[in-house]
């Protein structure tokens, strides 16, 4: 099982609310990553991060931002939440170290903006 | 443009049959091949994994067959049950020691009738 949290599970909000998706890990992993999936479609990354101080955006185009503070914390900001930006985000993260790349996702935050 | 490409996008299997799903890529610097296996409700998990330096790798009743020079690989799920009934993702990666960015295909959803 593997030790990366998201918050909330589930989230309804109205449309110009300010909104921040939790993401936390405990594996001590360097890189982390956001993706959205929309239902039944494939993974589209967002943002990434090779470590504290360091994010990037992604392939595909995201209104949201992202920050890393500390390691273990990956945090998602949407600053006023669209209908469009529906979605499930799911966060990951990696150990670089490891000879191989297998991300470990959290269960992901099912977002609705009404 | 879709750098992995999957299929089929559904597939209904009877217990105890063999389900194949099938991926090819266009990037040759892509060096890393994994297979996740996502419930609903779940993020995706590394299921197994592969590099172009082998043909086959198998775990279980999981085997990969790569085919470096068609650049295709493929999942074969030996004596499908129904617990096996998920979405799978093929998914590449490049590049060692920095970061490495995954690339998913666009989804199967599996179900194992008993």
């Amino acid at each position: 099982e593997a030790d990366i949290y998201q918050t909330p599970r589930y989230l309804v909000i109205g449309t110009g609310k300010k909104i921040t998706l939790e993401c936390s890990q405990t594996m001590g992993h360097d890189k982390m990553y956001w993706y959205q999936q929309d239902p039944g479609m494939e993974l589209h990354l967002i943002h990434y991060s090779y470590g504290v101080n360091s994010t990037e955006k992604g392939d595909l185009s995201s209104e949201s931002t992202v920050s890393r503070i500390r390691t273990e914390h990956f945090p998602l900001t949407l600053e006023s939440a669209r209908p469009s930006h529906t979605s499930q985000y799911l966060c990951a993260s990696s150990d670089p170290r490891g000879g191989d790349t297998e991300a470990f996702f959290g269960q992901g935050t099912r977002l609705t903006v009404v | 443009q879709q750098q992995v490409k999957q299929s089929p996008q559904s597939l209904i299997v009877q217990k105890g049959g063999i389900s194949i799903i099938n991926c090819a890529y266009e990037n040759t610097a892509f060096d890393y091949f994994p297979w996740y296996q996502q419930f609903p409700g779940k993020g995706p998990a590394l299921l197994i994994a592969i590099r172009p330096d082998v043909s086959e790798k198998k775990e279980g009743r999981f085997t990969i067959s790569f085919n470096k020079s068609a650049k295709q690989f493929s999942l074969h799920i030996m004596d499908s049950q129904p617990g096996d009934s998920a979405t799978y993702f093929c998914a590449a990666s490049k590049g060692s020691g920095g970061y490495q960015k995954v690339t998913f295909g666009t989804g199967t959803k599996l179900q194992v009738i008993p």
